[in-house]
């Protein structure tokens, strides 16, 4: 299984910050990365696909990349309705594997 | 636009089998890839495994003796079935559609299923 190694697990910051979360491979994955919002109580919602192909609807602000194995969500100008956790996750063979989660908070 | 909507028991017996049904609205079930995934405090999101609308399955091998994913195109409904169950089991339980890069870009809302006796 390729395992995904997400971090920070939490990050505090302010409306208006500029925010990045990683998310590392155990192995060379290309471009399968795909990034995930979720907010308490929902399903989540696919935000980023081929680790730097933003979903139709989300935001400008979020945008991802990719170095070898190693794959970075960032936001510009952080909004309220930013607040919540963000997953990564491996498409490039099955079993499909999830980071363990980032929780943005507000400070 | 399409939506998934989950159904089944949400208290399960240790031992016993938990059944869900995703039924597709808004949409048809063929041309797609479908994927069972659950979400609990300790172990996350885990991908359960997925089926095509042909009835071609993968799934994830830590689960795989026990799992079984159906579809059924006539009704848009696709089913997870997994067996002997333990308190382990106890999740979120979503279903979720396939995208491009197999991205999942719609998903249920998710049912929770608890395994107790």
């Amino acid at each position: 299984d390729i395992q995904m190694t997400q971090s920070p697990s939490s990050l505090s910051a302010f409306v208006g910050d500029r925010v990045t979360i990683t998310c590392r491979a155990s192995q060379s994955m290309s471009s399968y990365l795909n990034w995930y919002q979720q907010k308490p109580g929902k399903a989540p919602n696919l935000l980023i696909y081929g680790a730097s192909s933003l979903i139709s609807g989300v935001p400008s602000r979020f945008s991802g990349s990719a170095s070898g194995t190693d794959f970075t969500l960032t936001i510009t100008s952080l909004q309220p309705e930013d607040f919540a956790t963000y997953y990564c996750q491996q498409s490039y063979s099955p079993p499909y594997t999830f980071g363990q989660g980032t929780k943005l908070e507000s400070k | 636009q399409v939506q998934l909507q989950e159904s089944g028991p949400g208290l399960v017996k240790p031992s016993e089998t938990l059944s869900l049904t995703c039924t597709v609205s808004g949409g048809s079930i063929s041309g797609f890839y479908w994927s069972w995934i659950r979400q609990s405090p300790g172990k996350g999101l885990e991908w359960i495994g997925y089926i095509y609308y042909n009835g071609n399955t993968n799934y994830n091998p830590s689960l795989q003796s026990r799992v079984a994913i159906s579809v059924d195109t006539s009704k848009n409904q696709f089913s997870l079935k997994l067996s002997s169950v333990t308190s382990a089991d106890t999740a979120v339980y979503f279903c979720a559609r396939h995208y491009y890069d197999d991205a999942f870009d719609v998903w249920g809302q998710g049912t929770v299923v608890s395994v107790s006796s």
